[in-house]
């Protein structure tokens, strides 16, 4: 079946420009997660989604990132005021459900953004 | 919050079995603890969790020490698809949902 997948699979823009990072997770995962992996590192915990609400933002670096999920289903990233520091590749991954129960994990390709 | 420590990198010997370790000392008695990989490129890939015993599957096998301090996962056949950083990660947050990835082991399979 399909996986997770992601578009665009890479985004470059101008500092200063406002961005959007789109999410299709698989059919029927509540849980939603989105990551920002540097080059060199592992992936890096953004924000959590149980069906329509944010259940955990702790890792958002700061108020120009905001994500939403209004359906429960597609998830949107957005950036504001880009800065060349946000360059990254964002990765969604989804599960059938979150909270304290184990669910694996599924990531999708990741968008490549660069900020020029 | 929980966190690993992983060497950097390791060769295999291609058709040997690699054996990567990872020290957890600060794992709280609830938390599990996850093997994700990631191939150039890709998005990362589970491939195997535990909590205290030890587990295996199609992939490989998950060794954790008595004290769950530390674990180390098996691949006991290692291909040359398997080069990939792997990540050890346990669950770190009262929801239970934050993964720390840390840096990894980047695994080279030499033929």
């Amino acid at each position: 079946g399909a996986g997770v997948s992601q578009t665009p699979s890479n985004k470059v823009t101008e500092k200063g420009k406002y961005v959007e990072l789109r999410c299709d997770p698989i059919s029927g995962h509540t849980a939603l997660y989105w990551y920002r992996q540097s080059l060199g590192q592992g992936p890096e915990f953004l924000i959590y989604f149980q069906g329509t609400g944010a259940a955990d933002d702790s890792g958002l670096p700061n108020d120009r990132f905001f994500a939403v999920r209004p359906e429960g289903s597609v998830s949107t990233l957005k950036i504001q005021r880009t800065e060349r520091g946000d360059s990254a590749v964002y990765l969604c991954a989804s599960s059938l459900s979150g909270g304290r129960s184990y669910n694996e994990q599924f990531f999708g390709p990741g968008t490549r953004l660069t900020v020029l | 919050d929980a966190k690993t420590t992983q060497p950097p990198s390791m060769d295999c010997a291609e058709g040997r079995a690699a054996n990567l370790p990872c020290n957890h000392s600060t794992i709280s008695g609830n938390e599990y603890v996850y093997w994700y990989r990631q191939i150039h490129s890709q998005g990362p890939q589970y491939i195997i969790h535990g909590l205290k015993n030890n587990e295996t599957n199609e992939m490989a096998s998950l060794i954790i020490t008595e004290d769950r301090k530390s674990s180390t996962l098996i691949l006991p056949h290692a291909t040359l698809r398997d080069t990939a950083v792997y990540y050890c990660i346990v669950r770190v947050g009262d929801t239970g949902n934050q993964f720390y990835f840390g840096t990894g082991t980047s695994l080279t399979v030499i033929p």
